[in-house]
């Protein structure tokens, strides 16, 4: 079974451009979450989805990031314009869902602004 | 969502048994237990998860008392690979929906 899938393992992009991280859960995982890590803090919840719909978005830290997913399959996060304190760890995590389940991380995003 | 408390950081030497304990005072009926382990350059990687008594699976053993204010992560025999950061979440499942909080977890460091 495939893990979760991070794209671009790394990215390294100037104060004020554009950049879009892609997660691809899980194959069958309703559930997708986004977590981030900056310097030196603890992992922090960004949003989670449920198929295609926005479950909760309550860590998401400005209208600066968006969310997407389309037809409830691959999620991306785009952060535009991006700002210095944007750099970190960006997690995407799926599960089945329920009590049992645990959630599968993928390896993140180590997004630096320059 | 409780909060959790466990150390910073601990040290053990190769085939030893480490046990880490975390607290969390305000746990709730619906509340589960749950422990992740993450190396550098990785995500969290779940480990076990329980709700009371003791789960046990090839990875390690979680003990939870019968009043689940704390739960204790042990790892038997540990190796070199075992260094990481483990961190002990409480998870609430409602439907299906959930979230993980994640604190700043406890660095294990194995010697040789």
């Amino acid at each position: 079974e495939a893990g979760v899938t991070q794209f671009p393992s790394h990215s390294v992009i100037e104060k004020g451009q554009t950049v879009t991280l892609r997660c691809d859960p899980i194959s069958g995982h309703d559930n997708l979450y986004w977590y981030r890590r900056v310097m030196g803090k603890e992992i922090k919840f960004l949003l989670h989805f449920v198929k295609e719909s926005k479950q909760d978005e309550s860590g998401m830290p400005n209208n600066r990031f968006l969310a997407e997913r389309t037809g409830g399959t691959y999620s991306t996060l785009k952060v535009q314009p991006a700002e210095l304190e944007d750099s970190g760890v960006y997690f995407c995590a799926s599960s089945q869902g329920g009590a049992s389940y645990g959630y599968t991380f993928g390896s993140g995003t180590r997004l630096t602004v320059v | 969502l409780a909060k959790t408390t466990q150390p910073i950081s601990m040290d053990s030497y190769e085939g030893q048994e480490v046990n880490i304990t975390c607290s969390h005072n305000n746990i709730a009926t619906n509340d589960y237990i749950t422990w992740y382990q993450q190396f550098p350059s990785q995500g969290p990687r779940f480990i076990i998860q329980g709700y009371k008594t003791k789960v046990t699976n090839e990875v390690a053993s979680l003990f939870i008392p019968a009043d689940r204010k704390s739960s204790t992560l042990s790892l038997p025999r540990v190796s070199l690979s075992d260094t990481a950061v483990y961190y002990c979440l409480v998870v609430l499942f409602s439907g299906g929906y959930n979230k993980l909080i994640f604190g700043a977890g406890t660095r294990l460091a194995v010697h040789p």
